[in-house]
C-alpha cells in the first residue's frame, strides 16, 4: 500500500518568514495530493490539494509544488503569521476507490 | 447544514465497559473513516469504508468494530474499553473521485 513520509516534524519560524514542509510517497500511481491542517482543539481542514497532472498550485500565500519524477510534494508558506501555527497533515491516495493516506504531520510554530 | 457529526464529544468511561461513538454525515458521502490521533499529532487510521455494507481494517489494531448499514452512519464499537484506548478519535468522510475529506470535530475517550 501507499506509505507516506513527513518531514519536519516540527518547525519554528519567525513571523514573515516562509515555512516549507516536505512529503514524499512511495506508489507512483499516487494522482492525488491534499494539505490539511489542523489548529489546536479542532479539527483537520484542507488548505489545499494537488492532481498529478500539475506541477503547482498556489493559493494566496500557501503553495504546493509536485515532483512525480522524484515522487515527492511540498507545501511552501509566504509570510507566516501567528496564526499559521499548526499541525499540517500531507496525504495521497492512489485513486477514488482507494483511501487517503496522511503523512504524520508537522507542528508549525510562528514567533511573534 | 452539510457536516459530518459525531457525538458524544467528550466521554469518560470504567475500563471494561461497551462503548459506541457515533458518527454521521449528512453530504452522502460513500467513502467515510474512523482515525484515532493521540497528543502526539500523527492520525492512526482504524477503519474506513467505501460505501453500504464495505468496510475494512485499517493500519491500527485498536480492538474496535464499525458497521455501515447506512451511507450516512458509521458508527464505532470498543467492546471492552482499556486505558490504552484513551485518546481522541476523529471520523471523516469523502466523495469518491479524490475530493475534499470532512472531519467530524472529534470523540475525546478516557478509560479509567
Amino acid at each position: 500500500g501507499e506509505n507516506v513520509e513527513q518531514h519536519p516534524s516540527t518547525l519554528s519560524v519567525q513571523e514573515g518568514d516562509s515555512a516549507v514542509i516536505k512529503c514524499t510517497y512511495s506508489d507512483s500511481a499516487s494522482n492525488y495530493f491534499p494539505w490539511y491542517k489542523q489548529e489546536l482543539g479542532k479539527r483537520p481542514q484542507l488548505i489545499i490539494d494537488i492532481r498529478s497532472n500539475v506541477g503547482e498550485k498556489k493559493d494566496q500565500r500557501i503553495a504546493v509544488t509536485l515532483n512525480k519524477t522524484a515522487k515527492h510534494f511540498s507545501l511552501h508558506i509566504t509570510e507566516t503569521q501567528p496564526e499559521d501555527s499548526a499541525v499540517y497533515f500531507c496525504a495521497a491516495s492512489i485513486g477514488s476507490n482507494y483511501k487517503l493516506t496522511f503523512g504524520k504531520g508537522t507542528l508549525l510554530t510562528v514567533n511573534p | 447544514e452539510a457536516d459530518i457529526y459525531q457525538t458524544p464529544r467528550y466521554l469518560v468511561i470504567g475500563t471494561g465497559k461497551k462503548i459506541t461513538l457515533e458518527c454521521s454525515q449528512t453530504m452522502g458521502h460513500d467513502k467515510m473513516y474512523w482515525y484515532q490521533q493521540d497528543p502526539g499529532m500523527e492520525l492512526h487510521l482504524i477503519h474506513y469504508s467505501y460505501g453500504v455494507n464495505s468496510t475494512e481494517k485499517g493500519d491500527l489494531s485498536s480492538e474496535s468494530t464499525v458497521s455501515r448499514i447506512r451511507t450516512e452512519h458509521f458508527p464505532l464499537t470498543l467492546e471492552s474499553a482499556r486505558p490504552s484506548h484513551t485518546s481522541q478519535y476523529l471520523c471523516a468522510s469523502e466523495v469518491p473521485g479524490n475530493t475534499e475529506a470532512f472531519f467530524g470535530q472529534g470523540t475525546r475517550l478516557t478509560v479509567v
